[in-house]
Parts: structure tokens; sequence; C-alpha cells
């Protein structure tokens, strides 16, 4: 049973240009997790989906930041126009339970670098 | 806001020593706590959880302690052991939000010698 898949690892933007970060979650999950960790900081909460609804997203950005967890495929962070301040290491969780705490199960993390 | 605080960015123990990692928060509505261990370039891995209707959760080396009403809860690593040495972030959640999200202190970096 694969773990939670993120790709791409690491992105590379210019200022301006859009990103997109894709999570697949673990077989039998259907709630997915977007956390994002600036330098030095710890994991902040940014949206919880389930499979086609957002249920919470209050860590999400007014602006510029959408996700979306369709029926078919990954979840996907979208950024447009990125900024400098959006570089970070966005994680995803997922989690086979509404509300599963415990049973958060991690994927390997996107490196964004906007130059 | 920082609801959940891990105020020793780094921590250096001695093998089979014990390591005590702290963690404090401020909303008195979290009723779940979590500590997630993370190496570089890796996400965060679940290591242990206590509810707050506990004051004492252990798994093999590793015991969580609880103290509500100091709003403070600790992991003790015994003996503390090189592959330990990672990043231990802190987390909370209420179950009262039914999403789960969880809300994560700064990390401290224990360095197993």
């Amino acid at each position: 049973n694969a773990g939670v898949m993120q790709n791409p690892r690491h992105l590379v933007r210019r200022r301006g240009q859009e990103a997109r970060l894709r999570c697949s979650p673990m077989k039998g999950h259907s709630h997915v997790y977007w956390y994002r960790q600036l330098p030095e900081e710890g994991l902040k909460f940014m949206v919880y989906l389930q499979k086609e609804n957002i249920i919470d997203e209050s860590g999400m950005p007014k602006e510029r930041f959408s996700a979306e967890f369709p029926k078919e495929g990954p979840s996907i962070l979208r950024i447009q126009q990125v900024v400098r301040g959006d570089s970070a290491a966005y994680f995803c969780a997922s989690s086979p339970y509404p509300g599963g705490q415990e049973t958060q199960y991690f994927g390997p993390g996107t490196r964004l670098l906007v130059l | 806001d920082q609801q959940v605080k891990q105020n020793s960015p780094s921590l250096s123990v001695q093998e089979g020593r014990i390591s005590i990692l702290n963690c404090d928060y401020t909303n008195s509505m979290f009723d779940y706590f979590l500590w997630y261990k993370k190496y570089p370039a890796e996400g965060p891995t679940f290591l242990i959880s206590i509810s707050s209707i506990k004051d004492k959760n252990e798994d093999g080396r590793f015991t969580v302690f609880l103290n509500k009403s100091a709003k403070h809860l600790s992991l003790h690593i015994v003996p503390s052991q090189p592959g330990d040495s990672a990043v231990y972030f802190c987390a909370a959640s209420h179950g009262s939000s039914n999403t789960g999200k969880l809300i994560f202190g700064q990390g401290t970096t224990l360095q197993v010698k």
C-alpha cells in the first residue's frame, strides 16, 4: 500500500507564474489536508477537502490560492501569480476518516522556490 | 497568534539518556494532542498522541504527559538513540471543529550523540 504521493518534489517558479502541486492520497483515503511550512516555522493548516468538496479553507490565503480534490485524480493546490513569500514546503496529508487526527498520513512534501 | 508553542528550538542529548521535549498551548478547547517526528526532506510521521481525558500515554520508548491545568505537554524518549535525531513537532486539535485540522508548534530539533 503506497503512501501519500506528492509531486513534484521540487518546483522552481519565477514571480508571476503559476504553481500546481499534486497530492495522491493513500488508497482508500478520501480526506485530504494541505499544510504549508515556511522556513524555520511549524506546519500551518491551509485547507481540508473531501472528494469534490472543500470542507474547511480557513487557513488559505484569500487571494491567488485554490485547492480541489476531484472525484477522480489527485488533489491539486494551485498558486497563481506566485511571489517570493510563497517559497515554502507544502505538505499534503490524507486520512480514511473525517476529522481524522492521528490518522493523518503525510506525504514527503513539495518544496516551492520562487525566484 | 501562536496557539501551540515549542520554546526550545533545539536539544542535544547523549545516547542512552532521556530526551524531554516540551510543548505549551493556549487554547483550552484543544482536546487532542499529537507528536510528529520529521527527518529532512521527508514528511512528518505520527509518533504518539494523547486525549485530554488522560494525563499519560506510553508506547515503547515514548511517553507523552499532559498537564491540562498548566496547558503543557511533554514527550519523553528513553533511552534516546542516534536514530531519534530529527525535528519533533507538537500538534493539537479540538474535536468540536470536526475537521481534524492540526495546529503545530514550531518544532524542536533533537540531536542524540
